[in-house]
């Protein structure tokens, strides 16, 4: 199975920061990769897929990038809404795994 | 409007069963692969299981193979996780999703609310 490591686990960041999160695949998953966003008591949302792309509806201020096994996630400009976790996913195999999410709360 | 609507879910005991079930509408259910992602209290995002258009192939977590089935009803717009022998590790909430493939990737872009497995004596 590939094993998704993300980090940092958590971290706090005050509205109007640049925020990057970043995700480590155990082996090369090409550009499988996308990103998902949760907040408590809701399923997740997809972000970004194929490591760069935004999904539809989703604000500019998300992008994505890298390739290989390393990629990152970074959030312009917080807003308030954007306190949530973000989980990294795999799609280049099965089991399609996740990180263990990084959680954006408010300093 | 796509929608993706989970039930079943409830309170049972270590080594009882239980059966989950999807509700999907607003798109061509047969077309997509669907799967099944849980998450334990506090805990993160794991993937459980897979169908794939037909129902043909399935694919299943190592700590589920053997006491979960998933299957689908495509006349019924329908996914289900049968879920046997359970365990109290298999207390969460688990979502059904949906996969799409583009050429540049595959993802889930739809996912339901969730429905709560909560196995204990």
């Amino acid at each position: 199975d590939i094993q998704m490591t993300q980090s940092p686990s958590s971290l706090s960041a005050s509205v109007g920061d640049t925020v990057t999160i970043t995700c480590r695949a155990s082996q090369s998953i090409s550009s499988y990769l996308n990103w998902y966003q949760q907040k408590p008591g809701k399923a997740p949302m997809l972000l970004i897929y194929a490591a760069s792309s935004l999904q539809s509806g989703v604000p500019s201020r998300f992008s994505g990038s890298g390739s290989g096994t390393d990629f990152t996630l970074t959030i312009s400009s917080l807003q308030p809404e954007d306190f949530a976790t973000y989980y990294c996913q795999q799609s280049y195999s099965t089991p399609r795994t996740f990180g263990q999410g990084t959680k954006v709360e408010i300093k | 409007e796509v929608q993706l609507v989970e039930s079943g879910g409830g309170l049972v005991q270590p080594g009882g069963s239980l059966r989950l079930s999807c509700a999907a509408s607003g798109f061509t259910f047969s077309n997509y692969w669907l799967h099944w992602v849980r998450q334990a209290p506090g805990k993160g995002l794991v993937w459980v299981s897979r169908i794939s258009t037909d129902g043909s192939n399935t694919n299943y977590a190592d700590s589920v193979k053997g006491r979960f089935t998933i299957s689908r009803d495509n006349a019924e717009n329908t996914l289900y996780l049968q879920m046997n022998s359970l365990r109290a590790e298999d207390t969460a909430v688990y979502y059904c999703a949906r996969e799409v493939t583009s050429s540049s990737g595959r993802s889930f872009d739809y996912w339901g609310q969730g429905t709560l497995v909560t196995v204990s004596s």
